[in-house]
């Protein structure tokens, strides 16, 4: 059972437009999401956070809402470069006996033509 | 440089026999993780361990085994009993409250 979905495998945009990428979560626990960006045959790096007790965060081009009644999470960026197209995963900080632990959405594949 | 190293970048397995990944870090964090990345599939855990001498199953533990004797150390070995190997390995460390730090990975392929 999937705690964090992202719906979208694959966005394409217009580079200058802005990209728009969801992440849904279902355990009403998660007090800290964060998203990642992956290039091919890379690591996962760090992009930008958001506790629970807060709704935006902002970071240069990179913006992240958080909807907390319905477990929603949306990271903006605006706007949008061709170097920006990579794998963006959510995360979502886990609770019980796992916790501290990420757990992954499946990725979202951004594409941004020039 | 702190960092989290993750070595080979590329590894080749015969059917049959064990491998082991390496994941060195130097930035004094208590948890490692390792994740397997499947095209289509995301991260999934596989075993993270939260402190030195101790470490517990993910999601997909089976066919692995793992060892903490070192705080800096935590590697992987991908046994025989592990029917699909083939994969992209990412090793992970973190502080309690802090993001995640990535290593650079490890492709396995079974030949």
């Amino acid at each position: 059972d999937q705690q964090v979905k992202q719906n979208s495998p694959s966005l394409s945009v217009q580079e200058g437009r802005i990209s728009i990428l969801n992440c849904d979560y279902t355990n009403s626990m998660f007090d800290y999401f964060l998203w990642y960006k992956k290039y091919p045959a890379e690591g996962p790096t760090f992009l930008i956070s958001i506790s629970s007790i807060k709704d935006k965060n902002e970071d240069g081009r990179f913006t992240v809402f958080l909807n907390k009644s319905a477990k929603h999470l949306s990271l903006h960026i605006v706007p949008s470069q061709p170097g920006d197209s990579a794998v963006y995963f959510c995360a979502a900080r886990g609770h019980g006996g796992s916790q501290g632990n990420l757990i992954f959405g499946k990725g979202t594949k951004l594409s941004v033509k020039p | 440089d702190g960092g989290i190293t993750q070595s080979p970048k590329y590894l080749f397995r015969k059917e049959g026999q064990n491998v082991t990944l390496s994941c060195e870090q130097n930035l004094n964090h208590d948890a490692m993780y390792w994740y397997r990345q499947d095209p289509g599939q995301g991260l999934r855990l596989i075993y993270y361990s939260q402190i030195v001498n101790d470490f517990q199953k993910g999601d997909i533990a089976e066919g692995y085994s793992v060892s903490r004797e070192k705080k800096e150390s935590f590697p992987l070995t991908v046994t025989s009993a592990q029917k699909n190997p083939t994969a992209f390995y990412l090793c992970a460390s973190k502080q309690q409250n802090t993001e995640a730090f990535f290593g650079q990975g490890t492709r396995l392929t079974v030949v």
